[in-house]
């Protein structure tokens, strides 16, 4: 079946540093690509999306390519803050459904 | 504000006390979602609705019901808790209408400790 699979946390950098979290998917088909994080005691909220090969989502300095011959989705930042300390969800979603399939999540925590 | 909301946010309860956990959202939303989250293994996702009166099963439905009498409310009934039921929930609404992929939006989400 579909699924997502994230590295394993917790992230642990410090203020400034660059930022890569995994993420791999398995899907039958060309799904869409998302980043969601959750910030302490709060819901998920998108960071970015990608509907197709090769699209560049992009939001607050994050970064992400979908990379349909390597199956990846991996999150990029240049340059981290203490505010950016969150759980990092990378999800797919099939045209089909509505449904979100999830990570596990990735934990970052940055020291300042 | 365009959000959804959950109630309660905090709920401690036993084995076998009925339970509801309320969502609703003021988008005028079709799509609606139940999503569990445990540690390693993510968001998962409990049930779903496409519209109201319209709900189906998702990956992990067992111990839950649903209701969608009305398009903003889409309940959680926990009949008969179990501890294996303890966890993070979150309501998610989407529209379903326009360019795809619609975002979804989500609660802020519900920790329920069955005792």
């Amino acid at each position: 079946g579909n699924s997502v699979t994230q590295m394993e946390g917790p992230v642990t950098l410090s203020e400034e540093a660059f930022l890569t979290i995994n993420c791999t998917y398995t899907a039958t088909g060309y799904p869409s690509l998302f980043w969601y994080v959750q910030y302490p005691g709060e819901g998920l909220q998108l960071l970015l999306k990608a509907t197709k090969a090769d699209d560049k989502g992009s939001n607050k300095g994050f970064e992400a390519t979908y990379r349909k011959e390597t199956t990846s989705f991996h999150l990029e930042k240049g340059s981290v803050q203490v505010s950016d300390s969150a759980v990092y969800f990378c999800a797919l979603r099939m045209d089909s459904s509505y449904k979100l399939i999830f990570g596990s999540g990735t934990r970052l925590l940055v020291r300042p | 504000e365009a959000q959804v909301t959950q109630n309660p946010r905090y709920l401690i309860t036993v084995t076998g006390k009925k339970l509801t956990v309320t969502c609703s959202q003021n988008m005028n939303h079709e799509y609606m979602s139940w999503y569990r989250q445990d540690p390693g293994l993510g968001l998962r996702q409990i049930y779903y609705s496409m519209n109201v009166e319209v709900t189906d099963k998702g990956d992990v439905p067992e111990g839950y019901k649903v209701s969608r009498k009305e398009k903003r409310n889409f309940p959680l009934i926990l009949e008969s808790p179990s501890p294996n039921q303890t966890s993070l929930y979150f309501c998610a609404s989407s529209s379903t209408s326009g360019s795809r992929p619609n975002e979804q939006f989500f609660g802020p989400g519900t920790r329920l400790t069955v005792l």
